[in-house]
């Protein structure tokens, strides 16, 4: 069974930093391309980032570019979004994909609230 | 960017009532299209890909079509576990767009 597992979300200040991490399990990970997508409270969905199956391409939107940085590590079936310099703005619950033509799993999220 | 407008935003409807949510595209993007559907404090769902083809697992309930600019997700008879937000993705190019959501809501 695929499994897709966020977590390291919380309360940080505006300007601080957070590093997000995705555990997958049930598929071959190194396989799949990987993508975070973000929903603020009560908003529809918008994509964040994707990272192609070695981690050798990277793509972002523009919202978090220079910002935001996405890697992952194959031996450990980990993916990981690190957010520096972050705004109230990026308040949202944020949540791991998988997939090239289009997610196809995502996980339950892991919820980041920028306040001070 | 590509620009996917959706509607209606939100529909009030019956269990058994046929239901067709719109997407259409600022240019086109073939069939790089999918459905999702979200129920609250859950994570998104894929019902179709490739605009068309349905999810293993999905009720066949559920269809999509379209190509190019304009793509419909119809539910032919809405049940009770319907009730939800539905989101279009089109997968074209970067960056990945969504629709707004249509929310499915009870009459």
């Amino acid at each position: 069974e695929v499994q897709l597992e966020e977590s390291g979300g919380g309360l940080v200040q505006p300007g601080g930093s957070l590093r997000l991490s995705c555990a997958a399990s049930g598929f071959t990970f190194s396989s799949f391309w990987m993508h975070w997508v973000r929903q603020a409270p009560g908003k529809g969905l918008v994509w964040v980032a994707r990272i192609d199956n070695d981690g050798r391409s990277t793509t972002y939107a523009d919202s978090v570019k220079g910002r935001f940085t996405v890697s992952r590590d194959n031996a450990k079936n980990t993916l990981y979004l690190q957010m520096n310099s972050l705004r109230a703005e990026d308040t949202a619950v944020y949540f791991c994909a998988r997939g090239f033509v289009g997610p196809d799993y995502w996980g339950e999220g892991t919820l980041v609230t920028v306040s001070s | 960017d590509i620009q996917m407008t959706q509607s209606p935003s939100s529909l009030s409807a019956s269990v058994g009532d046929r239901v067709t949510i719109t997407c259409r595209a600022s240019q086109g993007i073939r069939n790089d299209l999918g459905w999702y559907q979200q129920k609250p404090g859950k994570a998104p769902k894929r019902l179709i890909y490739a605009a068309s083809s349905l999810q293993s697992g999905v009720p066949s309930s559920f269809s999509g079509s379209g190509s190019g600019t304009e793509f419909i997700l119809t539910i032919s008879s809405l049940q009770p576990e319907d009730f939800a937000t539905y989101y279009c993705l089109q997968h074209n190019s970067y960056p990945w767009t969504f629709g707004q959501g249509t929310k499915v809501e009870v009459k």
